[in-house]
């Protein structure tokens, strides 16, 4: 079947440390991206990218980084550089005009 | 800077009820409108898309419509279900040249159906 896998499920950082997510699609999707989820809000766009070897910035950037090597796969690293990661990622692909939108199972990372 | 809106934040009915939710956005110049549901610790599920030129999209026991010019959005479920019961999310896509779709969530509604 189709569709996003995002692994680990449940991931748990300490201070300092860089630690990448992962976001594997077998959809043909061109286009994909990454949202951050707080509790009690709306999604918030963090990274997305049309096409392979290239990404934009979305609202979040900040102390976030990606990569887009292979179609399938678009890796968020959440860096040192972000003052407060703990939240849920969502991993999401869409094909042009954001037809079939798919979103992964997401991930929760946790600040220890 | 486009921001969605979504009222009620939270919305408790019993079984068999019609309720509306509401979607309202600041920035008219969107390029479709999609209405998402998540369950709790889960991703989000996509339940209907309406094009810009669109002005309403059904599916199933749910109906969303668009009205873009006055920057607003319904999603009318019929009969409610407590498997009903989830958070539904709205957002709105930009118009950009390409579109390939980056979209600008509402903090959604979070449905409680009892039995």
């Amino acid at each position: 079947d189709g569709g996003i896998t995002q692994s680990p499920k449940y991931l748990f950082r300490k201070e300092g440390q860089n630690v990448t997510l992962s976001c594997e699609q077998n959809l043909n999707h061109d286009a994909m991206y990454w949202y951050r989820q707080d509790p009690g809000q709306g999604l918030r766009l963090i990274y997305y990218s049309q096409i392979v070897n290239d990404f934009q910035k979305g609202d979040i950037a900040e102390g976030y980084s990606v990569s887009r090597e292979k179609k399938e796969s678009f890796p968020l690293t959440v860096t040192s550089a972000q003052k407060n990661p703990t939240a849920f990622y969502l991993c999401a692909s869409s094909r042009q005009g954001a037809a079939g939108y798919t979103f992964g199972s997401g991930t929760r990372l946790t600040v220890v | 800077k486009q921001e969605v809106t979504q009222i009620p934040a939270a919305l408790s009915v019993p079984e068999g009820e019609n309720l509306v939710l509401n979607c309202s956005f600041t920035d008219s110049a969107i390029y479709n409108l999609q209405w998402f549901r998540q369950d709790p610790g889960k991703g989000l599920t996509s339940l209907l898309l309406i094009q810009s030129s669109q002005r309403e999209q059904t599916s199933g026991r749910l109906n969303a419509s668009l009205d873009k010019s006055s920057g607003r959005s319904t999603l009318y479920i019929a009969a409610s279900q407590p498997g009903d019961s989830a958070t539904y999310l709205c957002a709105v896509s930009d118009a950009g040249g390409t579109s390939y779709g980056k979209l600008t969530f509402g903090q959604g509604t979070i449905l409680t159906v009892h039995p």
